[in-house]
């Protein structure tokens, strides 16, 4: 069935590099999501990637898929403390129109 | 640029009360999407609509009903709430065939309490 999994949190030093891992089980997955969901808040799409791509690169944020071992990641530079948030991956397979989210990471930043 | 809308922001019901939700898309947009995020849970999919015909269909309760309208807005109905149904609930919309990506913007949710 299909499946997302993350680590649940993650604490780095402002400044500093954040990666975020997540895996997924659906082969068929066709679009991969980060999503950011501050305290209280809604959720916002801050990227995706096309399942025939390896690499997406916006600003600060890159993501690496590695669609042989269902392997995503999301790395924020320089960390903020306006980063500080719950960071949701979700894939999307070619026959559904639903997202499956993972569980989402809790990033928290230390001065 | 203009978000999905979503009213009420808030809304407290009691148990076996109903509740309706709404969901505005983005303008042009022909998808809308429900889903449901429980206290520190991740989103979870209800059921989606394209162009007013029922799309997809996920965790659904029965008690739960939904459609879109011909100007593309969607109600989400909640009947004999229940205290599990207290939640956050999103409303996504995209444009299908925008380059096949479908991609869903989510609305602000609306906050329902159940006493």
């Amino acid at each position: 069935g299909e499946d997302v999994e993350q680590s649940l949190f993650l604490s780095v030093r402002e400044g500093d590099s954040s990666v975020i891992n997540c895996t997924y089980t659906d082969s068929s997955s066709t679009y991969l999501y980060w999503y950011k969901q501050e305290p209280g808040a809604g959720l916002q799409l801050l990227t995706y990637i096309f399942s025939n791509m390896d690499m997406k690169q916006d600003q600060r944020l890159t993501v690496l898929l590695n669609k042989k071992d269902k392997h995503l990641s999301l790395r924020i530079a320089d960390t903020q403390t306006g980063d500080s948030a719950i960071y949701f991956c979700a894939e999307r397979g070619s026959s559904a129109s639903k997202i499956i989210f993972g569980s989402g990471t809790r990033l928290s930043i230390r001065p | 640029a203009a978000g999905v809308i979503q009213s009420p922001r808030h809304l407290i019901k009691e148990k076996r009360e109903t509740a309706t939700l709404k969901c505005y898309p983005i303008p042009r947009h022909d998808t809308v999407y429900w889903y449901q995020q429980g206290p520190g849970q991740d989103p979870q999919f209800l059921i989606s609509f394209y162009e007013k015909m029922q799309s997809d269909k996920g965790s659904i309760p029965d008690r739960f009903s939904a459609q879109q309208f011909s100007d593309y807005h969607s109600e989400l109905n909640m009947s004999s709430l229940e205290l599990g149904d207290s939640a956050l609930y999103f409303c996504a919309s995209s444009l299908s065939g925008t380059g096949g990506t479908d991609t869903q913007y989510f609305g602000p949710g609306t906050r329902l309490t159940v006493l």
